[in-house]
């Protein structure tokens, strides 16, 4: 049973050609996440929502943006693809964190962007 | 310095071997830990929580030490199938929405 999806799993954009890549989660999780990760290196956060509060990590270049609409979905649009750009995107989902804890995430299968 | 520090690998051991990962954080106020599992070219799946008292599950032994902040991870009897990176998680600390990874560690169990 799929609990969060991405689609596509492999998309190639010329560079500069606006890209959006999308996330569905079937887990009711309030707080979403997108994840770059290129080659051998770790997965790099861009930015996450709990619920509709969006944060933004201060390094995440302006070309990147992102909307959730509704708890289920989350995407990912990158404006003005770079060479640079290409890696795989992945979304994760998680509970809300308390106190003094933060829960798991799930993550998806991932989006593989390649930049002509 | 990095929020999370993992040993740089890549570790390379026998099968039947025991191998133990260690993984620093920089935030003292950090509440929550995690080993991630991650195969080539997949995504990364939830090998273990790190608990305050430490964690078994298996052959998976998962310590948390807040005094040095550091945790680690030990795999007892290495299978061919533990081959993976294994990457560190932790908790930014106030929001524990805000999750950081480590670099990772690559894993070869070989025959």
């Amino acid at each position: 049973d799929a609990m969060v999806i991405q689609n596509p799993r492999y998309q190639v954009t010329q560079f500069g050609k606006p890209v959006t890549l999308s996330c569905s989660q079937t887990l009711n999780h309030n707080v979403m996440y997108w994840y770059q990760q290129k080659s051998s290196q770790a997965p790099k956060l861009l930015f996450h929502y709990y619920d509709k509060d969006f944060n933004n990590e201060a390094d995440t270049p302006d070309n990147f943006q992102s909307r959730r609409p509704n708890t289920s979905f989350c995407f990912l649009d990158i404006r003005s693809p770079g060479l640079g750009d290409a890696a795989m995107y992945l979304c994760a989902t998680s509970r809300v964190g308390i106190r003094d804890r933060g829960y798991e995430q799930y993550f998806g299968p991932g989006t593989r962007l390649t930049v002509t | 310095r990095k929020e999370v520090e993992q040993d740089p690998g890549p570790f390379n051991v026998p099968e039947g071997a025991t191998v133990a990962f260690n993984c620093t954080y920089s935030n003292s106020a950090s509440q929550s830990f995690f080993w991630y599992r991650q195969d080539c070219r997949k995504e990364p799946k939830l090998l273990m929580s790190v608990y305050s008292s430490g964690n078994e599950d298996g052959r998976f032994t998962a310590q948390l030490n807040r005094a040095s902040q550091y945790i680690s991870l030990l795999i007892r009897d290495s299978k061919l199938s533990d081959s993976a990176t294994y990457l560190c998680v932790v908790g930014k600390g106030y929001n524990n929405n805000d999750m950081r990874f480590g670099a990772g560690t690559r894993l070869t169990v070989k025959p």
